[in-house]
């Protein structure tokens, strides 16, 4: 989906190195997530954010934060990557229509590998 | 906790047959149900949600139901395509809510 974009699609780091993870949207939504993908184990959602000034903890926030640079703009960072960090990033967005969220729409993701 | 899972890893299906994709859910407080569809390289796309209010709902090929009685949910694609292969998993959660529940994902293989 154009309309999500996420950079870069692929990454390859060392162990204790800063990463940043971009996303930009052109849907217009207020809302954007990050989701992790790994293995067996389905989406996990990292943060989330319901506009500019709102930043939210998912379920496996530890190593990571994020910042909301603009409506369009949601980046996402490990901060001194390990190894376990290795996954397949996805940053999604959604709407907002007669106060209910709609379904997410989704990036092609970034693939991370620390070594 | 409460988890989302599907029952089968692995589905082969016959072009031009009908699929079937299961999910169990655990959450029985859970009224909303979403499908998303994750070819290799690319992100999860929408196929099709439902709410609790409902057992069936039907989109362009596609079919879920819902057992709120068994906490049961499946995707049914009809005339099974090649572009049909892809990993399926459902979600749950609260309607309006996207703090959603991911399954672990079922992958299908059309054979020719």
């Amino acid at each position: 989906d154009a309309d999500v974009t996420q950079t870069p699609r692929n990454r390859i780091t060392k162990t204790g190195k800063r990463i940043m993870l971009e996303c930009s949207q052109t849907k217009g939504h207020d809302r954007m997530y990050w989701y992790r993908q790994d293995p067996g184990l389905g989406l996990r959602l990292i943060y989330y954010s319901f506009d500019v000034k709102d930043i939210n903890k998912g379920e496996i926030s530890d190593g990571y934060s994020v910042s909301r640079q603009a409506q369009a703009k949601f980046s996402l960072s490990l901060e001194s990557a390990i190894p376990n960090q290795t996954a397949l990033y996805f940053c999604a967005t959604s709407d907002r229509d007669r106060g209910l969220d709609q379904p997410q729409h989704f990036g092609d993701g970034t693939r991370l590998s620390i070594l | 906790g409460e988890s989302v899972g599907l029952h089968l890893p692995t589905l082969s299906v016959q072009e031009g047959d009908n699929s079937i994709i299961n999910c169990a859910y655990s959450n029985s407080a859970s009224d909303y149900f979403i499908w998303y569809k994750q070819e290799s390289g690319k992100g999860p796309q929408f196929i099709i949600d439902i709410r609790s209010n409902m057992d069936k709902r039907q989109g362009q090929r596609v079919t879920v139901l819902l057992n709120k009685t068994v906490k049961h949910l499946s995707l049914q694609i009809a005339a099974t395509q090649p572009g049909d292969s892809a990993v399926y998993f459902c979600a749950e959660g609260y309607y309006g809510n996207n703090r959603l529940a991911f399954g672990k994902g079922n992958q299908v293989v059309v054979i020719p």
